[in-house]
Formats: C-alpha cells, structure tokens, sequence
C-alpha cells in the first residue's frame, strides 16, 4: 500500500497564475479530505467528498479555490488565480470508514509557495 | 461554534519522563477523538484514538483519557523517546448540517531533551 500520494510536493508560482494540486487516495477508500495548514490557523478543512461527490465544501475559502473527484482514485484542488496569502501546506486525506467515527491517512502534502 | 481547545502550546521533558497533552472540546455530540503526531515535513499519522463509550484507551507508551462529562480528553505518553519529539494534534469529530468531520486542535510541539 503506497498511501495517499500528493504531488507535486513543493510549488512555487507567481501571484495570479493557476496553481492545480493532485492527490491520489489509497484504493477502496470512500471519503477523500483537503486540509489545508498554516501557522496562523492551523489545520483547516476545505473540502471532502464521499465516493467522488463533495458533501461539505463550506471550507473552502472563495471562488478562486475549486475542488475535483472524477474517479474513485484522483481529484484535485485548483487555486485560479492564485495570491500570496494561498501559500501554505496543503494535504490530502483519504478514510475507508465514516469521519465521525474512525482516522484517516494524510498525504505528504503539497507546499505552496506564491510570490 | 465548535472548537476544540488544546494545551500546552509546546512541551519539552527530558527523556524518560512523562509527557501529557490536554484538549477540550464543545459540542457535546461529539464522539470520536484522534490524536495525530505529525513530524517535520510529513502528513499527520494517526497514533490513538477514543470513542466515547470509553474512558481511557492503552497503547504501549501512549494512552487516552477521556471524560465526556467535562468534555475533555488527555495524551498521555509515558517513558518518552527522542523521536516522540513531533507536534500532536487532537481532534473532536463534529456532525453539522447533515456533514460530518474533525475540529482540529491548535497542536503541541513536544520536545524531548536527550
């Protein structure tokens, strides 16, 4: 079992170009988390879908931000256009089980740099 | 709203003692709770967790009390090591319009000093 995989695993991107983030989640799990996480606010829940569809996208922080799960082993996370203040360690999460009840396995995460 | 409340902020014990983390949380549906060690430059990685028709739960080093009367729980790890040093974050699952997920707790830097 390779786990959740993330990539790319660093990015820096200039202010306002379009930055995309990958995750792969580990086969047969049914719910795929974004977290994103910064110093000032720690770790903070942007969106997760249950078999490929998004149940609570109230995390994410405006419009520039989109979230996509065309099948059970991809989605992505896509910042257009991107600011500085976007720069942060971003993770994915996948859970085989219901998140009000067990864990989940993080990625390595991405970490965004905009300048 | 729901928060989850985590102390202390950073932690450093010489190795051999006792370390113990402490978390309060407020929404008193809440019946799951993780704790999740992450180490520098990696994702968080489950460590324990509780339910809540538990009290205390036992895992070699590590162990988690929880007392849902009062709405916290504790981190207890015992004899620590030079790779205990990592931050750990505890979390208190949460259901809210028909979702559900984790509130995360602000994390704690533990040192442990050779």
């Amino acid at each position: 079992d390779a786990g959740v995989i993330q990539s790319p695993r660093h990015e820096v991107t200039e202010m306002g170009q379009e930055v995309t983030l990958r995750c792969k989640p580990i086969s047969g799990h049914d719910y795929l988390f974004w977290y994103r996480q910064t110093m000032m606010r720690g770790l903070e829940l942007l969106i997760y879908f249950n078999n490929n569809v998004p149940i609570d996208d109230s995390g994410m922080p405006e419009d520039r931000f989109s979230a996509k799960m065309p099948n059970a082993s991809f989605s992505t996370l896509k910042i257009q256009p991107s600011e500085p203040r976007d720069s942060a360690v971003y993770f994915c999460a996948s859970s085989h089980r219901s998140p009000f009840n067990y864990g989940y396995t993080f990625g390595s995460g991405t970490r965004l740099t905009v300048v | 709203g729901e928060n989850v409340e985590q102390h202390p902020s950073t932690l450093s014990v010489q190795e051999g003692d006792s370390a113990v983390i402490k978390c309060t949380y407020s929404d008193s549906a809440s019946n799951y709770f993780p704790w999740y060690k992450q180490e520098l430059g990696k994702g968080p990685q489950l460590i324990i967790d509780i339910r809540s028709n538990v009290g205390e739960k036992k895992d070699q080093r590590i162990a988690v009390t929880l007392n849902k009367t009062a709405k916290h729980f504790s981190l207890h790890i015992t004899e620590t090591q030079p790779e205990d040093s990592a931050v750990y974050f505890c979390a208190a699952s949460i259901a809210a319009s028909g979702t559900y997920k984790y509130i995360f707790g602000t994390g704690t830097r533990l040192k442990v000093l050779a």
